[in-house]
């Protein structure tokens, strides 16, 4: 049982350049969460999804897009990557109430 | 929507001492009031929540307290030790089950020995 587990945990991109972040969780949650964490401002809410094949804006969506196309797996996709997108990357599942499970991140650097 | 303040953002305690953490939040719709922890380096991870038909809740060392009325709740950590330097984030939820949790911008806790 992994949990939630995020791929991958270190990632160096140039400007402009495009990637995706993976996250997969096992314990049949119907909830899943992209959040980044940046000194000082906490967990800002990125996307969410309350079902397979459902996305949500959160708090800072903008320059991000995600899919929930399998219910274990939620994908986070920077389609030109900026400087501002440097920070460390959270994903994490739910049932639709109570605690949230969180991956170990993903620590994403644009240059 | 719903807002989280979080104080202070930084706490220095000695060993042994209490530490206290407080937010509030502003959504009267909000009744589920989680706390996580977060090490350096490691995943947040839930510490103790309440929601909000209950007053307090402890948990060995660690309790929280809501106070519906004036839209606040807190965390209470006693008899500190090393090991609960860290960083804490509060958070509150609609409990809706369509509202995610909005978290506060945490504060970083240093126990000295």
């Amino acid at each position: 049982n992994a949990g939630v587990t995020q791929t991958p945990k270190f990632r160096v991109l140039k400007t402009g350049q495009s990637m995706t972040l993976l996250c997969a969780q096992d314990m049949n949650h119907e909830y899943m969460y992209w959040y980044r964490q940046d000194p000082g401002m906490g967990l800002r809410l990125i996307h969410y999804s309350v079902g397979e094949g459902t996305t949500a804006k959160g708090e800072v969506p903008d320059g991000y897009n995600v899919s929930r196309l399998k219910k274990q797996n939620f994908l986070l996709g920077l389609e030109s990557a900026a400087p501002s997108q440097t920070s460390v990357y959270f994903c994490a599942s739910s049932l639709p109430v109570g605690e949230l499970f969180f991956g170990e991140g993903s620590r994403l650097t644009v240059l | 929507g719903e807002n989280v303040e979080q104080h202070p953002s930084t706490l220095s305690v000695q060993e042994g001492d209490s530490a206290v953490i407080k937010c509030t939040y502003s959504d009267s719709a909000s009744n589920y009031f989680p706390w996580y922890k977060q090490e350096l380096g490691k995943r947040p991870q839930l510490i103790i929540d309440i929601r909000s038909n209950v007053g307090e809740k402890k948990d060995q060392r660690i309790a929280v307290t809501l106070n519906k009325t004036a839209k606040h709740f807190s965390l209470h950590i006693t008899e500190t030790q090393p090991e609960d330097s860290a960083v804490y984030f509060c958070a509150a939820d609609a409990y809706s089950g369509n509202t995610p949790l909005v978290f506060g911008k945490g504060t970083r806790l240093s126990v000295i020995a």
